[in-house]
């Protein structure tokens, strides 16, 4: 079956550092790659996709790159804000014969401290 | 805002009663995603309707069931609740079947569900 793991959390940095939250996923066929956002108390946001190898999904300054050789698609920001604060969900949608079906991972939590 | 909502935005029931959620889909979407989220956990895809119609089943039993009505509204019912149905559902819109297909999924609120 298809499955998405994330590395656990929660992860805490200071603002301005660097985030790479690693997810890599199995699935049977060609998925495409989401991250989405959950900020406290709300639902879940699309921060970024790619829909084939070597893709690059980019939004507000975080960026992940669809890598089919490792089957990764790997969270980065440059540098993060305390608003970046939230749980980060990597997910993969595959569409096979009309069907289509989404496996998220467990998320992982991210705090910035000023 | 994604357009999406979802109403209750909180419940309680006691085990083996029934629940019915309900979810309006973003205007134009013509797919809607059901997922159930535990505490601390990501969500877990229950079932998808297109046309009216069950096109994609994750493993949840058949308590957990569906309708999708032609103005893309939805309903996920739940029947003889137990504990473990306590969570947080979710439900998503997306034009991901038809044409074009864009797999990006927008999501409501969600409605929490404590089953007592």
């Amino acid at each position: 079956g298809n499955s998405v793991t994330q590395m656990e959390g929660p992860v805490t940095l200071s603002e301005e550092a660097f985030l790479t939250i690693n997810c890599t996923y199995t699935a049977t066929g060609y998925p495409s790659l989401f991250w989405y956002v959950q900020y406290p108390g709300e639902g879940l946001q699309l921060l970024l996709k790619a829909t084939k190898a070597d893709d690059k999904g980019s939004n507000k300054g975080f960026e992940a790159t669809y890598r089919k050789e490792t089957t990764s698609f790997h969270l980065e920001k440059g540098s993060v804000q305390v608003s970046d604060s939230a749980v980060y969900f990597c997910a993969l949608i595959i569409t096979s014969g009309g069907s289509y079906i989404p496996t998220f991972g467990r998320g992982t939590s991210l705090i910035v401290h000023p | 805002e994604t357009g999406v909502t979802q109403s209750p935005t909180h419940l309680i029931k006691t085990r083996g009663q029934q629940v019915t959620l309900r979810c309006s889909s973003q205007s134009g979407h013509n797919t809607v995603s059901w997922y159930q989220q535990a505490l601390g956990q990501g969500p877990q895809f229950i079932f998808q309707y297109y046309r009216e119609e069950e096109n994609g089943r994750g493993n949840f039993p058949p308590r957990f069931s569906g309708l999708q009505f032609p103005n893309y509204s939805s309903e996920l019912n739940v029947n003889a609740l137990e504990l473990d149905d306590s969570a947080l559902y979710l439900c998503a819109s997306s034009l991901a079947a038809g044409a074009p297909i864009d797999e990006t999924q927008y999501f409501g609120p969600g409605t929490r569900l404590l089953v007592l």
